[in-house]
């Protein structure tokens, strides 16, 4: 089983900032990797796939690069709805497809 | 526009069973495999189980094996996953999440609202 690493758990940031955040994957997933977000009480929503791919109706602030191992998500400019949980989640070899233990942006 | 609703958690004692249901609308559900992922309380997320479009194939997390039975009926749009033998680590939001390619877990590009299941230690 792949085993997905965040880094940091935490995050404490303002509006308007740009944050970037971390994940390495236990051993090589090419480019299969996904990036979700999960705001308090709700459901996850798919923001990238393919490592660097938008999902439907995501704000271009978002962006995500990496390949093999290590993993970033950007957002550009950080906007109030944005401060959430971040998933990073591979798909290269199933399965399981596995996460990793999520990021929290927090408001500074 | 997709939708994904699940039905049938509850409180349910250990060793007892559940069946989850995820109705689904906004695409043409058999040419989609489907995913169940799991968060415990204040954890984070876990797969559970998947199935192709047409139910042929299925896949399940260890943690799960031998006792959940992922099943879908693409005549009712509907997902299910049958759980026995249910522990105090089985407690969680099990959401329902669609799959962008018919075989095989790749990545959840919907997912549902979850339904709450718990079993009391």
């Amino acid at each position: 089983e792949i085993v997905m690493t965040q880094s940091p758990a935490t995050l404490s940031v303002s509006p308007g900032e740009r944050v970037t955040l971390s994940c390495r994957a236990s051993q090589s997933v090419n480019r299969n990797l996904a990036w979700h977000q999960q705001k308090r009480g709700q459901a996850p929503r798919l923001l990238i796939y393919g490592a660097s791919s938008r999902a439907t109706g995501i704000p271009a602030r978002f962006s995500g690069s990496g390949s093999g191992t290590d993993f970033t998500l950007t957002i550009s400019s950080l906007q109030s709805d944005d401060f959430a949980v971040y998933y990073c989640q591979q798909y290269d070899s199933w399965p399981p497809i596995t996460f990793g233990q999520g990021t929290r942006l927090e408001i500074k | 526009e997709v939708h994904l609703l699940e039905s049938g958690g509850g409180l349910v004692q250990p060793g007892g069973s559940l069946r989850l249901s995820c109705a689904a609308s906004g695409f043409t559900f058999t040419t989609y495999a489907m995913n169940w992922v799991r968060q415990a309380p204040g954890r984070g997320l876990e797969w559970v189980s998947g199935i192709s479009g047409g139910g042929g194939s299925t896949y399940y997390a260890d943690s799960v094996k031998g006792r959940f039975t992922i099943s879908r009926d693409n005549s009712k749009n509907t997902l299910y996953l049958q759980m026995n033998s249910l522990r105090a680590e089985d407690t969680a939001v099990y959401y329902c999440a669609k799959d962008p390619r018919y075989s095989g877990s790749h990545y959840p590009d919907y997912w549902g609202r979850g339904t709450l299941v718990t079993v009391p230690s």
